[in-house]
This record gives C-alpha cells, structure tokens and sequence, in this order.
C-alpha cells in the first residue's frame, strides 16, 4: 500500500545550525507533498507545500527539495532557532484523492 | 476569521461510555477530515465528509464509530461504548469548496480523549 515516512524519529540541533529532516514515500504516482510542523498540544500547521514537477521549493528560512528518481523528499530549515522545536511530519495524498497519508514524524529539539 | 474549532479540548470517558467530538470549520468551508492520533504516531485519515455526504469514510472503524455534518451546526465524530484503545488525540481539518490545491486542508486543535 502507500505510505510516506520519515527517516530519524528524532534530531538535535544548536540555535543558528542547519536542520535537514527527511522522508520517503512509496507512491511514485503520488504529485504532491506538503511538510507541517506540531507543537506539542496543538494541530498540526502548514509549513510548505511542494508538486511533483518541481525539485525544489523556497519559503521563508525552508526549503523543500523533491527526489523522484529515490522517492524522497527533505525540509531544510535554515538557522534554526528554539521556536522551531516541534514534530515535524511530511504527508501527500491518497491513491483516492480524498486525504492525507502522514508519516510518523521527526521530533526537532533546538538547544540554545 | 476565526480557525477550525473543535471540542471539548479534552474529554475523559469510562469505558462503554459514548464521546461526541465537535467540530466547527473555518468560515466557509464545506470539507471536514476527521483524523486520528496515536502517541508517537503520525496522523492517521478516518472519514471526510461535506456537507450532509460521507464522501469517503475509508479510515473509519466499521463499528462504534460514526460522523457527520449536518447542514446546520458542527461537524460531529461519535465514538460508541468505548474501550482503552480509542484513547487518542482526534483532529478535525477543514478546507474551502474550491481549494487552490486539493489538499488545502486546516487544522483544529484538536480533542484529547481519554478512556479510564
């Protein structure tokens, strides 16, 4: 069947490094990925959305970078600070059209 | 304008007891996606209704569980006589009739059940 999952359960970075979280899916039909961020207690919130004709993305401090050879995507978050410790989940669509397939998520700690 | 709304935040329930998730969408919308969250786990896809049609309703378990959204008032998910293992964070999400991408789904806060 389908899924999308993420490669680390867990990540630890300093304030003002790089993170780079990752993800693979197994639908190679599948045409859109969307990354959301949850911090604890709450819903999950829209970070950045990519289609599958493209291979890279840019929002504000994330980058999304598409694979489709490999079946895999990354979120890139530049100079990570306390704010963007949370769980972060990559998710795309079902065969039917209908709802999100969500991975299991990497948790971000950001250490000052 | 006000985001999706769900309650109660948290509900504690005793097992054979019934849960009522209510969830009012975001001002316009006429999707709703029910989803469930077990600790540790990603979100996991029940049912997405519009209004007053169960539109896929895949991710539901066949029993003791049913939704709805009426054409007036929330969306409800109803959880009959429940048991230890409903115990989860439940998520609503809402998205507009005519959405820019098909996925343009926003999220409530979501309910915690607890089930003793």
């Amino acid at each position: 069947g389908e899924s999308v999952g993420l490669h680390l359960p867990t990540l630890s970075v300093q304030e003002g490094d790089n993170s780079i979280i990752n993800c693979a899916y197994s639908n190679s039909a599948s045409d859109y990925f969307i990354w959301y961020k949850q911090e604890s207690g709450k819903g999950p919130q829209f970070i950045i959305d990519i289609r599958s004709n493209m291979d890279k993305r840019q929002g504000q401090r994330v980058t999304v970078l598409l694979n489709k050879t490999v079946k895999h995507l990354s979120l890139q978050i530049a100079a990570t600070q306390p704010g963007d410790s949370a769980v972060y989940f990559c998710a795309g669509p079902n065969q039917a059209g209908t709802a999100l397939i969500f991975g299991k998520g990497t948790t971000l700690s950001v250490s000052s | 304008n006000a985001g999706v709304m769900q309650n109660p935040r948290h509900l504690v329930r005793r097992r054979g007891q019934e849960a009522r998730l209510r969830c009012s969408p975001m001002k316009g919308h006429s999707h709703v996606y029910w989803y469930r969250q077990l600790p540790e786990e990603g979100l996991k896809f029940m049912v997405y209704l519009q209004k007053e049609n169960i539109i896929d309703e895949s991710g539901m378990p066949k029993e003791r569980f049913s939704a709805e959204f009426p054409k007036e008032g929330p969306s409800i998910l109803r959880i009959q006589q429940v048991v230890r293992g409903d115990s989860a964070a439940y998520f609503c999400a809402s998205s507009p009739p005519t959405a820019a991408e098909p996925y343009e789904q926003y999220f409530g806060p979501g309910t915690r059940l607890t089930v003793t």
